[in-house]
């Protein structure tokens, strides 16, 4: 199984809003709404963020949204802040009965 | 708030068993719709899924590793323990655990542990 494809990184602006694109094939994100979204700040274990392609798990701010396009999912986050400052991985369920994670994505706000 | 707590050793040398251990006193593995997975990732690279066991004793595995993982459970010590053989250098990674429930519509990991760095070297 294949890891998915994400940009290698991205940058904003306090203020803006990003998007992160995930890659993947008709066997895992084309074919099931099983995608979520992990935030891990330097040194520190994932955070979930994004479930079921779109949903957020209570406490999650709303400024974080999850779409999904055929083969591919993104993550967007609005109002972008310092905190946002961290590396983030799609994963998505696979038509193997697994998960695969992302490749990960380096959020820089300048 | 749910904490998971990884242990094992910190450096293997090649060829040898990597033995983790999984351990939380926050839920009970034998609660129905609760697995643990372990993830691991090289220093300065992306997570690799590897392997998840869930309530039921139902296992899944990274194709690309199936044949070297071996996960179990103990819901007498409410522990996940997971076992590589044949450990390479390339294995080098923190290794996480993270519990696995039912959100929605599948299953994802909500809480995770710190990590524990394996390091492999002769």
């Amino acid at each position: 199984q294949s890891a998915l494809t994400q940009p290698a990184s991205v940058s904003g602006s306090p203020g803006q809003s990003i998007t992160i694109s995930c890659t993947g094939t008709s066997s895992d994100v084309g074919g099931y709404k099983y995608v979520s979204w992990y935030q891990q700040h330097s040194g520190k274990a994932p955070k979930l963020m994004i479930y079921d392609v779109i949903n957020r798990p209570s406490g999650v701010s709303n400024r974080f949204s999850g779409s999904k396009s055929g083969n591919t999912a993104s993550l967007t986050i609005s109002g972008l802040q310092a905190e946002d400052e961290a590396d983030y991985y799609c994963s998505s369920y696979t038509s193997s009965s697994i998960w695969v994670f992302g490749g990960g994505t380096k959020l820089t706000v300048l | 708030q749910i904490t998971l707590k990884e242990s094992g050793p910190t450096l293997v040398k090649p060829t040898q068993t990597l033995t983790l251990t999984c351990t939380s006193a926050d839920f009970s593995l034998s609660t129905s719709g609760v697995g643990v997975g372990w993830i691991r990732q090289p220093p300065g690279m992306a997570l690799e899924w590897l392997a998840l066991i869930y309530w039921d004793d139902d296992k899944r595995y990274s194709p690309s590793l199936k044949s070297r993982l071996t996960i179990t459970k103990d819901t007498s010590k409410n522990r996940v323990v997971l076992t590589l053989t044949n450990m390479d250098p390339l294995d080098t990674a923190t290794y996480y655990c993270a519990r696995n429930i039912y959100l929605g519509s599948n299953w994802y990991f909500d809480y995770w542990g710190q990590g524990t760095l394996v390091t492999v070297s002769s």
